[in-house]
């Protein structure tokens, strides 16, 4: 049963263009959204985060939107750019002592 | 900081045979947890450690799964008897913070690619 729900495998953009790949989740009680990326033959990487307080968290090029009725998060690259082609991975949280749960990823290729 | 250390990077293995998957955390991190990625099921989480004592092995598949750290600078993932189905990247990850903030995520290894045959 995933809680956390990356819904499209794989997604091809050109350079320069809008990535946006989206997450659902099915828990009410996560409160902490974030984003990691990974490259082929690393571990994931940190990318960006957001709380339940908000509904936008923005840095750089990278952008999370979140809306808690629909319980959807979004990540939006603008511009694309063919070293942001990796795998995406979405996880949340829940206040108290429970772990991260992951999404199962979206890869994502920036075509130049 | 080098980050967190694992090896080896890949493991092959015939059915049957123990394997054994080390992990040193980042110095000064109090959390240490155990992923594995398959096609199927993403990223699962598997155990995780708190000052080298385990808090929730809930994730952890079978018995034939058991995972020690014996140290704060150092945890082992084993799998006796090992199967095809064992087949995986594995991740160990180490946070100094169990809540996860900006500044306190998770640093994830390179991961070991285990293939069991």
């Amino acid at each position: 049963d995933q809680q956390v729900k990356q819904n499209s495998p794989s997604l091809s953009v050109q350079e320069g263009r809008i990535s946006i790949l989206n997450c659902d989740y099915t828990n009410s009680m996560f409160d902490y959204f974030l984003w990691y990326k990974k490259y082929p033959a690393e571990g994931p990487t940190f990318l960006i985060s957001i709380s339940s307080i908000k509904d936008k968290n923005e840095d750089g090029r990278f952008t999370v939107f979140l809306n808690k009725s629909a319980k959807h998060l979004s990540l939006h690259i603008v511009p694309s750019q063919p070293g942001d082609s990796a795998v995406y991975f979405c996880a949340a949280s829940a206040s108290g002592n429970t772990p991260l749960v992951f999404g199962k990823g979206t890869r994502l290729s920036v075509i130049a | 900081d080098a980050g967190v250390i694992q090896s080896p990077r890949h493991e092959v293995t015939e059915m049957g045979q123990e394997v054994t998957l080390r992990c040193k955390p980042i110095s000064g991190h109090d959390y240490l947890f155990w992923y594995r990625q398959t096609m199927m099921r993403g990223l699962e989480l598997l155990i995780y450690f708190n000052n080298n004592v385990p808090i929730d092995d809930s994730g952890m598949p079978e018995d034939r799964f058991s995972a020690k750290m014996p140290n704060a600078s150092f945890s082992n993932l084993k799998i006796q008897p090992s199967e095809p189905r064992d087949s995986a990247v594995y991740f160990c990850a180490s946070s100094l913070e169990f809540r996860q903030g900006n500044s306190d995520t998770q640093y994830f290894g390179p991961g070991t690619r285990l293939t069991v045959l």
